[in-house]
């Protein structure tokens, strides 16, 4: 148990739809990262978060949203939901963000769009 | 964007020693983490370099060479449970993020 969650585990929804998937990073921990991981594919980054800021962007289009809150849980809103969508959604924290950090991988949220 | 090279298979027997190869951008290089999948599972991680040489952690050592922008996970005394996926994994500074290739998918047979 890496200390990090993510909800919903699994999520089944329409084309077109929108949803959220949400994530409570490790105790102490002030970054998070989401990566989107297709099926037999490598981890996407998605985007950084750091201390309520984003830090970094990766390859997040533009239907994809994120924010991280005051208590730092974070929320990846995904819109306009298309087949391609589907994957598993994993969120990661780490204490600084640096370089050096260890990241700690949530259990993920397999989206599947049908 | 960051190329990064490393096998897409590789197998090996319980007891053997295996290596699983990366390559990587030079460009605004920090360190190469290592991290091992299960199927279905979330990414753990396995070790990290910044610096040269060789760095062991129990059965699993990891060895960067930043002049050859290359890097390496060993894995000794393989275990039927180390069959899993791979991904080395530089940080480079200007991107502030992790970037993970596509993985080594390591089967260790009996």
């Amino acid at each position: 148990d890496s200390g990090v969650t993510q909800t919903p585990k699994h999520l089944i929804t329409a084309t077109g739809q929108r949803v959220t998937l949400r994530c409570s990073p490790r105790s102490g921990d002030l970054s998070v990262y989401w990566y989107q991981q297709s099926l037999d594919q490598g981890l996407q980054f998605l985007i950084h978060y750091y201390n309520g800021e984003e830090r970094a962007k990766g390859n997040i289009l533009e239907r994809f949203s994120a924010q991280q809150f005051p208590d730092l849980h974070s929320e990846l809103n995904l819109s306009s939901l298309e087949l391609g969508d589907s994957a598993l959604y994993f969120c990661a924290s780490s204490l600084s963000g640096s370089g050096t950090d260890t990241q700690y991988f949530g259990p993920g949220t397999r989206l599947t769009v049908l | 964007g960051q190329s990064l090279e490393q096998p897409s298979e590789v197998t090996a027997v319980e007891g053997a020693i295996v290596q699983i190869n990366c390559t990587y951008q030079t460009s605004g290089f920090y360190g190469l983490s290592w991290y091992q999948q299960h199927d279905g599972g979330a990414p753990t991680f396995l070790s990290y370099n910044a610096l040269d040489g060789l760095e062991e952690t129990g059965r699993f050592s990891s060895f960067l060479s930043r002049s050859d922008s290359y890097g390496y996970l060993l894995l000794q005394e393989l275990q039927m449970k180390d069959s899993a996926s791979y991904f080395c994994a530089p940080w480079y500074t200007g991107r502030r993020a992790l970037t993970f290739g596509s993985g080594t998918r390591l089967q260790v047979q009996p």
